[in-house]
């Protein structure tokens, strides 16, 4: 298995809801990543996770809460966004942190926040 | 932090090679380039990295200047398949990897 699989494919949320997105891979990557992507825009970095243990946290609202239950699971919980937060999100995985080369990314989940 | 600074957007004919410049006056000598590319509502794809030697595989070529200063992608002959935005992206010394705006190219029949 060489992909990184991302669920749902699409969501729509109200301002007041809790949602999480969800992100696995089976490569035996002990790196993983969310990335958020706007229309037209570059993907930006929101997280990062070695070993299962948050390494790096883009300044990201705490709206967002990031979960690593483990190695192979990278959830993304969501609750009280804003319109704003619509966007492409983005998971990949890495062997390590370093090998960026070695990025793999799922397809990601489009967030409509309504 | 180094930045990259790519055209926008670029056309190219199919079958004809697209060269893909990218410009980072500011690397660092140990900043690796790296190239990704984004077909439509996919996510990203690695294409290709160096440091200081040409290289190549079986997607695509990279040409880094002497000076380090710029690089550019080459993708020798190119399909339809190849329309995307490609990123030119440079790790850097915090080993965080930040994508500038890529250049969106389109193969054009």
């Amino acid at each position: 298995d060489t992909e990184v699989t991302q669920t749902p494919k699409h969501l729509v949320m109200g301002m007041t809801n809790k949602k999480s997105l969800k992100c696995e891979q089976h490569m035996g990557h002990r790196a993983m990543y969310w990335y958020k992507q706007k229309a037209k825009k570059p993907p930006e970095l929101m997280f990062v996770y070695s070993y299962e243990k948050l390494s790096i946290n883009e300044s990201v609202p705490s709206r967002f809460s990031p979960e690593c239950p483990n190695s192979s699971l990278l959830n993304l919980h969501l609750h009280a966004l804003q319109p704003e937060d619509s966007a492409l999100y983005l998971c990949a995985s890495s062997q390590e942190v370093r090998a960026f080369y070695g990025y793999t990314f799922g397809s990601g989940t489009r967030l409509t926040v309504v | 932090d180094a930045k990259t600074t790519q055209p926008p957007s670029m056309d190219c004919a199919e079958g004809r090679a697209a060269n893909l410049p990218c410009n980072h006056s500011t690397i660092s000598g140990n900043e690796y380039v790296y190239w990704y590319r984004q077909i439509h509502s996919q996510g990203p794809q690695y294409i290709i990295h160096g440091l200081k030697n040409n290289e190549t595989n079986e997607m695509a070529s990279l040409i880094i200047t002497e000076d380090r200063k710029s690089s550019t992608l080459i993708l020798p002959h190119a399909t339809l398949r190849d329309t995307a935005v490609y990123y030119c992206i440079l790790q850097n010394t915090g080993n965080q990897f930040y994508f500038g705006t890529g250049t969106s190219l389109t193969v054009i029949p």
